[in-house]
């Protein structure tokens, strides 16, 4: 099915471990969006990439780097986590700007830090 | 700049009354504003947008929105809860003259009694 997938769902990490999320989209939408999710803060921009090899930051960036690997995936790394990016990991992607575009999201990455 | 904000952190309705969540937003430009809903444990769904056609905007679950820019409010209405309505809804604006990236209210959660 077409759509944004998102891998790991799941991941506990110790602090100071560094992993990397992986997204990757099949839709040839040219953004991609990387947003955190903490209660009763709604969903914040970590990182965006408006166009193939370009990255930009967004509202939350520190502790984190992405890479625009191709059009179709964009990674979000932690180099050494903390209990402070404990939250839900959401991958975006969006067609053109304009009128006739939309956003899909993926299912998500629980990722606990202790 | 350009933002939302929620009116209400929680909603609380019996099952079989109207919903009223309510949205108000900041733009500098006509905007482009979207209310989305995420169930427990669960990715986002989209339930309707708003791209400056027509104010009222009817989405899916029989959920609806009016934009009203001289109050500036995009406010989600449903005439009868379900017990399925219960889940976090999010207001959000796109700053898609620019980034394209989409800014999220803090949520609404609605709670439905029965």
């Amino acid at each position: 099915n077409a759509g944004v997938t998102q891998t790991p769902k799941f991941q506990v990490l110790k602090t100071g471990q560094s992993m990397t999320l992986q997204c990757a989209q099949d839709m040839n939408h040219n953004s991609m969006y990387w947003y955190r999710q903490d209660p009763g803060m709604g969903l914040r921009l970590i990182y965006y990439s408006a166009s193939e090899g370009t990255t930009d930051k967004g509202e939350v960036p520190n502790g984190y780097n992405v890479s625009r690997l191709n059009k179709r995936e964009f990674s979000l790394r932690l180099e050494s986590a903390a209990p402070s990016q404990t939250s839900v990991y959401f991958c975006a992607s969006s067609e053109k700007r304009g009128e006739n575009y939309g956003y899909t999201f993926g299912s998500g990455t629980r990722l606990t830090v202790v | 700049a350009q933002s939302v904000t929620q009116l209400d952190s929680h909603v609380s309705v019996s099952e079989g009354t109207p919903v009223l969540l309510r949205c108000n937003y900041s733009s500098s430009y006509s905007p482009s504003l979207f209310w989305y809903v995420q169930h427990p444990n669960k990715g986002l769904q989209l339930l309707l947008k708003y791209t400056s056609a027509a104010t009222l905007v009817k989405g899916i679950n029989g959920f609806e929105a009016e934009f009203k820019k001289s109050e500036t409010s995009f406010h989600l209405t449903k005439p009868s809860a379900h017990m399925s309505d219960a889940a976090e809804y999010f207001c959000v604006v796109s700053d898609y003259f620019n980034t394209g990236k989409l800014i999220f209210g803090q949520g609404t959660t609605l709670q439905v009694k029965p």
